[in-house]
Protein backbone atom coordinates (compact mmCIF):
# COMPACT_ATOMS: atom_id res chain seq x y z
CA UNK A 1 0.00 0.00 0.00
CA UNK A 2 0.95 3.54 -0.36
CA UNK A 3 1.96 5.30 2.54
CA UNK A 4 1.86 9.37 3.15
CA UNK A 5 3.33 10.10 6.65
CA UNK A 6 3.20 13.34 7.88
CA UNK A 7 5.13 13.81 10.66
CA UNK A 8 3.17 15.50 13.29
CA UNK A 9 -0.59 14.86 14.06
CA UNK A 10 -1.34 17.66 15.93
CA UNK A 11 0.49 20.91 16.62
CA UNK A 12 0.28 24.17 18.29
CA UNK A 13 2.23 27.35 17.66
CA UNK A 14 2.70 30.48 18.56
CA UNK A 15 1.77 33.66 16.39
CA UNK A 16 5.35 34.93 14.95
CA UNK A 17 6.95 31.26 15.13
CA UNK A 18 8.39 29.40 12.31
CA UNK A 19 6.00 25.90 11.56
CA UNK A 20 7.21 23.06 9.08
CA UNK A 21 5.32 20.34 8.48
CA UNK A 22 6.53 17.21 7.13
CA UNK A 23 5.34 14.81 4.60
CA UNK A 24 6.74 11.60 3.41
CA UNK A 25 6.05 9.01 0.54
CA UNK A 26 7.39 5.82 0.10
CA UNK A 27 6.40 5.07 -3.10
CA UNK A 28 8.57 6.97 -5.63
CA UNK A 29 5.70 9.34 -6.71
CA UNK A 30 7.12 12.40 -9.06
CA UNK A 31 4.22 14.51 -7.66
CA UNK A 32 3.46 16.01 -4.52
CA UNK A 33 0.90 18.21 -2.83
CA UNK A 34 -0.08 20.52 -0.01
CA UNK A 35 -3.61 21.22 0.70
CA UNK A 36 -5.11 23.13 3.04
CA UNK A 37 -8.74 22.28 4.68
CA UNK A 38 -11.17 24.52 5.95
CA UNK A 39 -15.06 24.28 6.65
CA UNK A 40 -17.05 24.94 4.06
CA UNK A 41 -13.97 25.65 1.36
CA UNK A 42 -12.99 22.11 1.27
CA UNK A 43 -9.41 21.45 -0.08
CA UNK A 44 -7.82 24.17 -1.17
CA UNK A 45 -4.19 23.94 -2.92
CA UNK A 46 -1.24 25.69 -1.17
CA UNK A 47 1.82 24.39 -3.77
CA UNK A 48 3.00 21.45 -5.39
CA UNK A 49 5.94 19.86 -6.90
CA UNK A 50 6.52 17.61 -10.27
CA UNK A 51 9.95 16.39 -9.09
CA UNK A 52 12.73 17.71 -6.67
CA UNK A 53 13.55 20.99 -6.22
CA UNK A 54 10.92 22.14 -8.57
CA UNK A 55 7.87 23.40 -7.09
CA UNK A 56 4.65 25.58 -8.32
CA UNK A 57 2.06 27.97 -6.70
CA UNK A 58 -1.40 26.61 -5.94
CA UNK A 59 -4.34 28.43 -5.16
CA UNK A 60 -4.02 30.18 -1.59
CA UNK A 61 0.54 30.20 -1.68
CA UNK A 62 0.46 33.73 0.50
CA UNK A 63 2.50 33.07 3.75
CA UNK A 64 3.27 29.59 2.75
CA UNK A 65 6.70 28.67 1.45
CA UNK A 66 7.86 24.85 0.36
CA UNK A 67 10.73 22.85 -0.17
CA UNK A 68 11.93 19.20 -1.91
CA UNK A 69 15.31 18.48 -1.63
CA UNK A 70 14.78 14.85 -2.05
CA UNK A 71 12.11 12.65 -3.58
CA UNK A 72 10.26 10.88 -1.24
CA UNK A 73 9.33 14.22 1.12
CA UNK A 74 7.78 17.74 0.65
CA UNK A 75 7.86 20.28 3.37
CA UNK A 76 5.50 23.04 4.30
CA UNK A 77 6.65 26.24 5.65
CA UNK A 78 4.82 28.73 7.63
CA UNK A 79 7.67 31.41 7.97
CA UNK A 80 5.44 33.80 10.22
CA UNK A 81 2.47 31.97 11.74
CA UNK A 82 -0.87 33.97 11.94
CA UNK A 83 -3.83 33.03 13.58
CA UNK A 84 -5.56 32.84 10.36
CA UNK A 85 -3.38 29.69 8.93
CA UNK A 86 -5.19 27.73 11.90
CA UNK A 87 -6.27 24.83 9.63
CA UNK A 88 -5.97 21.04 8.75
CA UNK A 89 -3.33 20.90 6.55
CA UNK A 90 -3.00 17.54 4.15
CA UNK A 91 -0.13 16.52 2.05
CA UNK A 92 -0.34 14.19 -0.92
CA UNK A 93 1.26 12.59 -3.41
CA UNK A 94 0.57 10.85 -6.89
CA UNK A 95 2.83 9.19 -9.97
CA UNK A 96 2.97 11.77 -12.83
CA UNK A 97 -0.32 12.46 -15.16
CA UNK A 98 -3.12 13.36 -14.39
CA UNK A 99 -5.13 10.06 -14.52
CA UNK A 100 -3.98 8.62 -11.34
CA UNK A 101 -5.19 8.33 -8.04
CA UNK A 102 -3.79 10.97 -5.48
CA UNK A 103 -2.69 9.73 -2.37
CA UNK A 104 -3.36 11.58 1.06
CA UNK A 105 -1.71 11.31 4.11
CA UNK A 106 -3.58 11.79 7.77
CA UNK A 107 -3.60 15.35 8.12
CA UNK A 108 -2.02 18.01 10.12
CA UNK A 109 -4.01 19.83 12.81
CA UNK A 110 -2.13 23.18 13.49
CA UNK A 111 -3.27 25.54 15.78
CA UNK A 112 -1.83 29.17 15.63
CA UNK A 113 -2.32 30.97 19.32
CA UNK B 1 -10.53 28.63 -13.97
CA UNK B 2 -12.41 25.44 -13.34
CA UNK B 3 -14.70 25.01 -10.45
CA UNK B 4 -16.38 22.07 -8.47
CA UNK B 5 -19.98 22.46 -6.55
CA UNK B 6 -21.35 20.69 -3.80
CA UNK B 7 -24.34 22.34 -2.99
CA UNK B 8 -25.63 19.73 -0.02
CA UNK B 9 -23.43 20.68 3.36
CA UNK B 10 -24.94 17.92 4.85
CA UNK B 11 -27.16 14.71 4.02
CA UNK B 12 -28.24 11.62 6.03
CA UNK B 13 -29.80 8.13 5.16
CA UNK B 14 -30.78 5.26 6.09
CA UNK B 15 -28.69 2.19 6.83
CA UNK B 16 -29.69 0.14 3.61
CA UNK B 17 -31.42 2.61 2.04
CA UNK B 18 -29.97 4.60 -0.84
CA UNK B 19 -28.10 8.23 -0.87
CA UNK B 20 -27.33 10.21 -4.06
CA UNK B 21 -24.82 13.17 -3.16
CA UNK B 22 -24.66 15.79 -6.20
CA UNK B 23 -21.34 17.54 -7.66
CA UNK B 24 -22.00 20.11 -10.80
CA UNK B 25 -18.35 21.36 -12.07
CA UNK B 26 -17.42 23.93 -14.66
CA UNK B 27 -14.41 23.65 -17.27
CA UNK B 28 -14.13 24.59 -20.86
CA UNK B 29 -11.84 21.32 -21.06
CA UNK B 30 -13.00 18.17 -23.19
CA UNK B 31 -10.30 15.82 -21.85
CA UNK B 32 -10.70 15.43 -17.70
CA UNK B 33 -10.93 13.68 -15.05
CA UNK B 34 -13.80 13.58 -11.93
CA UNK B 35 -13.38 11.94 -8.54
CA UNK B 36 -15.28 11.02 -5.41
CA UNK B 37 -13.00 11.02 -2.20
CA UNK B 38 -14.49 10.12 1.37
CA UNK B 39 -13.04 11.35 4.74
CA UNK B 40 -14.13 9.37 7.58
CA UNK B 41 -13.77 10.58 10.97
CA UNK B 42 -9.93 9.37 10.95
CA UNK B 43 -9.34 12.41 8.40
CA UNK B 44 -7.86 10.20 5.88
CA UNK B 45 -8.63 11.33 2.32
CA UNK B 46 -9.80 7.35 0.36
CA UNK B 47 -10.29 7.30 -3.52
CA UNK B 48 -14.13 6.07 -3.62
CA UNK B 49 -14.51 6.30 -7.39
CA UNK B 50 -13.30 7.80 -10.50
CA UNK B 51 -14.49 8.80 -13.89
CA UNK B 52 -12.84 9.16 -17.42
CA UNK B 53 -14.88 12.28 -19.08
CA UNK B 54 -13.91 10.33 -22.69
CA UNK B 55 -16.03 7.33 -21.01
CA UNK B 56 -20.09 7.32 -21.50
CA UNK B 57 -20.28 4.80 -19.18
CA UNK B 58 -20.82 5.73 -15.76
CA UNK B 59 -18.23 3.95 -13.16
CA UNK B 60 -19.43 1.61 -10.56
CA UNK B 61 -17.52 0.39 -7.63
CA UNK B 62 -20.13 -2.35 -5.85
CA UNK B 63 -22.20 -0.68 -3.94
CA UNK B 64 -20.87 3.14 -5.09
CA UNK B 65 -21.68 4.45 -8.96
CA UNK B 66 -21.74 7.84 -10.49
CA UNK B 67 -24.51 9.28 -13.12
CA UNK B 68 -21.88 11.27 -15.49
CA UNK B 69 -23.82 13.95 -17.47
CA UNK B 70 -20.92 15.49 -19.06
CA UNK B 71 -23.36 18.00 -20.90
CA UNK B 72 -24.90 19.15 -17.84
CA UNK B 73 -21.39 18.84 -16.13
CA UNK B 74 -23.23 16.85 -13.55
CA UNK B 75 -21.05 14.12 -11.43
CA UNK B 76 -23.77 12.64 -8.54
CA UNK B 77 -22.49 10.04 -6.31
CA UNK B 78 -24.74 6.98 -5.64
CA UNK B 79 -24.70 4.91 -2.20
CA UNK B 80 -26.85 1.88 -2.72
CA UNK B 81 -27.31 -0.16 0.84
CA UNK B 82 -26.18 2.43 3.28
CA UNK B 83 -24.02 1.03 5.71
CA UNK B 84 -22.90 2.79 9.10
CA UNK B 85 -19.44 2.60 7.59
CA UNK B 86 -20.17 5.24 4.82
CA UNK B 87 -20.89 7.97 7.33
CA UNK B 88 -18.13 10.15 6.29
CA UNK B 89 -17.36 14.22 4.38
CA UNK B 90 -17.64 13.28 0.87
CA UNK B 91 -15.18 15.29 -1.67
CA UNK B 92 -15.81 15.29 -5.41
CA UNK B 93 -13.01 16.83 -7.48
CA UNK B 94 -11.60 17.54 -10.79
CA UNK B 95 -8.85 16.79 -12.69
CA UNK B 96 -7.97 18.18 -16.42
CA UNK B 97 -5.69 16.18 -18.39
CA UNK B 98 -2.93 18.85 -18.63
CA UNK B 99 -2.87 19.47 -15.04
CA UNK B 100 -0.93 16.93 -13.54
CA UNK B 101 -2.97 15.02 -10.60
CA UNK B 102 -3.60 19.04 -9.96
CA UNK B 103 -6.76 18.21 -8.14
CA UNK B 104 -10.10 20.92 -7.81
CA UNK B 105 -12.04 19.96 -4.99
CA UNK B 106 -15.55 20.96 -3.93
CA UNK B 107 -16.79 22.20 -0.72
CA UNK B 108 -17.51 18.71 0.43
CA UNK B 109 -20.94 16.53 2.12
CA UNK B 110 -21.34 15.78 5.38
CA UNK B 111 -23.03 12.13 5.54
CA UNK B 112 -24.55 11.07 8.33
CA UNK B 113 -25.84 7.49 7.96
CA UNK B 114 -28.77 6.48 10.83
CA UNK B 115 -29.33 3.04 12.26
Amino acid sequence: DVKVTQSSRYLVKRTGEKVFLECVQDMDHENMFWYRQDPGLGLRLIYFSYDVKMKEKGDIPEGYSVSREKKERFSLILESASTNQTSMYLCASSRGDSRNTIYFGEGSWLTVV
Amino acid sequence: AQTVTQSQPEMSVQEAETVTLSCTYDTSESDYYLFWYKQPPSRQMILVIRQEAYKQQNATENRFSVNFQKAAKSFSLKISDSQLGDAAMYFCAYNRETSGSRLTFGEGTQLTVNP
